[in-house]
């Protein structure tokens, strides 16, 4: 199983908000920053969010995330129909020395 | 703007070597860490392990034994072996470019479909 816990499912219908956790250890989410990916069927994840909270050029501010001792999250407020992807979390992990993913949370808009 | 594009076979046979390349575009190679990462059906992603531009390397400690990267800064390409494959190995593999600063992928390449069968 993977390093970082994540829901395997979340759903919210259109204009609602979302939240999606993201539980790991001491070693990784709980000194190191959080980033989030997006991932669409057929196509390359994409970076969300990097630095736990920053968002990349051209992220709709939808996207927020934070980060809570040992725990993130992802936030997607004003849900949108083209928001329904699979969403990773990762962060480093200094024990193993290199990056860990969580197994993702499929986000379903009803 | 940099991209990244995967190549090789789409078809290994069980107990043989996957090989794969990635080739680096619109920029050099010779910065930053690079890494492969696999994503098998149904499953969430994996990393498999990341190759400095010096050619130091770490992998994944569930496929350490298994995996060779090498990395050629001439032709801006770098490389992935998995040895003794099984039909466990049948993923998505995607390469991407790693910051030095976290678990920080970006850009990636679109992806290619290796499938173990005989």
């Amino acid at each position: 199983q993977s390093v970082l816990t994540q829901p395997p499912s979340a759903s919210g219908t259109p204009g609602q908000r979302v939240t999606i956790s993201c539980s790991g250890s001491s070693s990784n989410i709980g000194v190191n920053t959080v980033y989030w990916y997006q991932h669409l069927p057929g196509a390359a994840p994409k970076l969300l969010i990097y630095n736990t909270n920053q968002r990349p050029s051209g992220v709709p501010d939808r996207f927020s995330g934070s980060k809570s001792g040992t725990s993130a999250s992802l936030a997607i407020s004003g849900l949108r129909s083209e928001d329904e992807a699979d969403y990773y979390c990762a962060a480093w992990d200094d024990s193993l020395y290199g990056p860990v993913f969580g197994g993702g949370t499929k986000l379903t808009v009803l | 703007q940099v991209q990244l594009q995967e190549s090789g076979p789409g078809l290994v046979k069980p107990s043989e070597t996957l090989s794969l390349t990635c080739t680096v575009s619109g920029g050099s190679i010779s910065s930053n860490y690079w890494s492969w990462i696999r994503q098998p059906p149904g499953k969430g992603l994996e990393w498999i392990g990341y190759i400095h531009y010096s050619g130091s390397t770490n992998y994944n400690p569930s496929l350490k034994s298994r995996i060779t990267m090498s990395i050629d800064t001439s032709k801006n390409q770098f490389s992935l072996k998995v040895s003794s494959v099984t039909a466990a190995d049948t993923a998505v593999y995607y390469c991407a470019r790693l910051s030095n600063t976290g678990a920080w992928f970006d850009p990636w390449g679109q992806g290619t479909l290796v499938t173990v069968s005989s």
